[in-house]
C-alpha cells in the first residue's frame, strides 16, 4: 500500500514537498523502483522523476531541474519536493511502483491534493 | 520526448457492445514498452494492461491489448457499466515516461 501525505496548500515561489509512506513492501527490494505522478485539472498525467533503493534517480526533462525524488530506506519513504511552484502545479499528485522487470506502474496511492496559492 | 495520441478522445456506447481505443506513438517503441491504465473519476489510475497484451492481476479477461510499432489498441470485448471511465496508455522511452491524452468512454 503507497500513502501520500503533505501539505495540501503551498504558496507560490515556494517548494512541495511530498512523502509516499509505503506498507506490505519494502522500497528497498531490488523488484522496484519507485516514482511520482501528477494530474493536473482536467487534464492527463505526467510523470515526475523515479528512483530506485541504491538511489539512482530519473526525472522528467521537462520539469527544468525543479524535481527531487529521494527514498529513506531506514523510514521506507519516498519523497517528492518540486521547487519554484506557481500556480500552474495544481493538482494531484501520486505516488507509485513500477516492477523492474516492466516499464509500467502497477501500483499507485491514493493521491495528495495539492493547490499553489497565496 | 516520445508524444503518444489517443483516439477517439470519447467514445459512447452501451453496455454488452464493444470498444476499441487506440494510441498512437510518435516513434517506434519496443512492446514492452506499451501500458493501458483506466481511471474513474476521484480513484487513481489502475493498470490493465502491460507489455502492449498482458494482462495486470485480477483484470478481466474483456480486457485486452494488441499492436506494434507505433499503433496500439485497447479492446474491451463486452462492455459492463463499471467500464465506463477515461483510459490512457503510457509507453517508456528515452528514460522517461509519457502518457497520453485519455479516451472518456461514456455510457450511450
Amino acid at each position: 500500500q503507497l500513502k501520500e501525505s503533505g501539505p495540501g496548500l503551498v504558496r507560490p515561489s515556494e517548494t512541495l514537498s511530498l512523502t509516499c509512506s509505503v506498507s506490505g513492501d519494502s522500497i528497498s527490494s531490488i523488484h522496484h523502483y519507485w516514482g511520482w505522478v501528477r494530474q493536473l485539472p482536467g487534464k492527463g498525467l505526467q510523470w515526475l522523476g523515479t528512483s530506485y533503493f541504491n538511489r539512482n534517480t530519473y526525472y522528467n526533462p521537462s520539469l527544468s531541474g525543479r524535481v527531487t525524488v529521494s527514498v529513506d530506506t531506514s523510514m521506507n519513504q519516498l519523497s517528492l519536493s518540486l521547487s519554484s511552484v506557481t500556480a500552474a502545479d495544481t493538482g494531484v499528485y501520486y505516488c507509485a511502483r513500477r516492477r523492474n522487470s516492466a516499464y509500467d506502474f502497477d501500483y499507485w496511492g491514493q493521491g495528495a491534493l495539492v493547490t499553489v496559492s497565496s | 520526448e516520445i508524444l503518444l495520441t489517443q483516439s477517439p478522445v470519447s467514445l459512447s456506447l452501451s453496455p454488452g457492445e464493444r470498444a476499441t481505443l487506440s494510441c498512437r506513438t510518435s516513434e517506434t517503441i519496443g512492446n514492452g514498452y506499451l501500458a493501458w491504465y483506466q481511471q474513474k473519476p476521484g480513484q487513481a489510475p489502475r493498470l490493465l494492461i502491460y507489455g502492449a497484451s498482458s494482462r495486470a492481476a485480477d483484470i478481466p479477461d474483456r480486457f485486452s491489448g494488441s499492436g506494434s510499432g507505433t499503433d496500439f489498441t485497447l479492446t474491451i470485448s463486452r462492455l459492463e457499466t463499471e467500464d465506463f471511465a477515461i483510459y490512457y496508455c503510457q509507453c517508456y522511452g528515452r528514460s522517461t515516461y509519457t502518457f497520453g491524452q485519455g479516451t472518456k468512454l461514456e455510457i450511450k
